[in-house]
């Protein structure tokens, strides 16, 4: 398809599993997002990817999420000994981002259907 | 900080009645973007507008309409004569010129259009 894809599109877990959400990004786009939509917390940034560069990890809630962009394309997003707090919308996005600060360096960023995550 | 506030938690509208959906937004950058995302009952993020700092033009897409004022940091967005297919959370974002330009976004105003 042409757009952003995620799988799976449920997940149901136990608490203190590991589950793995996975996001394939529009061809093309170098640039990949992960944020997280709840009921109480609207939606959040979580981790950014671009190109080879460091990832910007600034949203991530603690050091049980981590994160890992393959071959700039496919990413990854792990969270480890899950806990009923994590039950949420994980959305991907990715976008065209070319270099320099120019308003015509930054395109929008397309969502992916997201992965809906249950914690029991 | 940057911050993005949707007073507007829901509005109900009847079909064909016109609808401003209002965005305030707070950043130190001199550069940055402002966007509407819809997201319909299915659930997908659906992206309408991207606007720059740079540009306070307001813009007219068929029947939606944005108003850019940064006097009083504003990005209000109107409906006109709104349809059932309208109904959907709406999300007002803002993104920083620099770094990651990741997105922050409003709380969301979840639009009913009844028939």
């Amino acid at each position: 398809g042409a757009g952003v894809s995620q799988s799976p599109s449920n997940k149901v877990t136990e608490k203190g599993k590991d589950v793995e959400l996975r996001c394939d990004p529009i061809s093309g786009h170098t640039a990949l997002y992960w944020y997280r939509q709840s009921l109480g917390q609207g939606l959040e940034f979580l981790i950014y990817f671009q190109g080879n560069s460091a990832p910007d990890k600034s949203g991530l809630p603690s050091d049980r999420f981590s994160a890992e962009r393959t071959g700039g394309s496919v990413s990854t997003l792990t969270i480890q000994r899950t806990q009923q707090e994590d039950s949420a919308v994980y959305l991907c996005a990715s976008s065209i981002r070319r270099n320099g600060r120019a308003p015509s360096s930054y395109n929008e960023q397309f969502f992916g259907p997201g992965t809906r995550l249950t914690v029991l | 900080a940057q911050k993005v506030t949707q007073a507007q938690t829901e509005i109900s509208v009847v079909e064909k009645e016109d609808v401003t959906l209002d965005c305030v937004y707070e950043t130190r950058d001199t550069t940055y973007y402002l966007f509407w995302y819809k997201q319909p009952p299915s659930g997908e993020l659906v992206f309408l507008i991207r606007r720059n700092s740079f540009d306070e033009q307001n813009e007219i897409s068929g029947r939606y309409s944005w108003n850019f004022q940064k006097s009083t940091s504003s990005f209000n967005f109107t409906i006109t004569a709104s349809q059932v297919v309208d109904s959907a959370v709406y999300f007002c974002a803002l993104s920083e010129g620099s770094g990651s330009e990741k997105l922050v976004f409003g709380k969301g105003t979840k639009l009913t259009v009844n028939p």
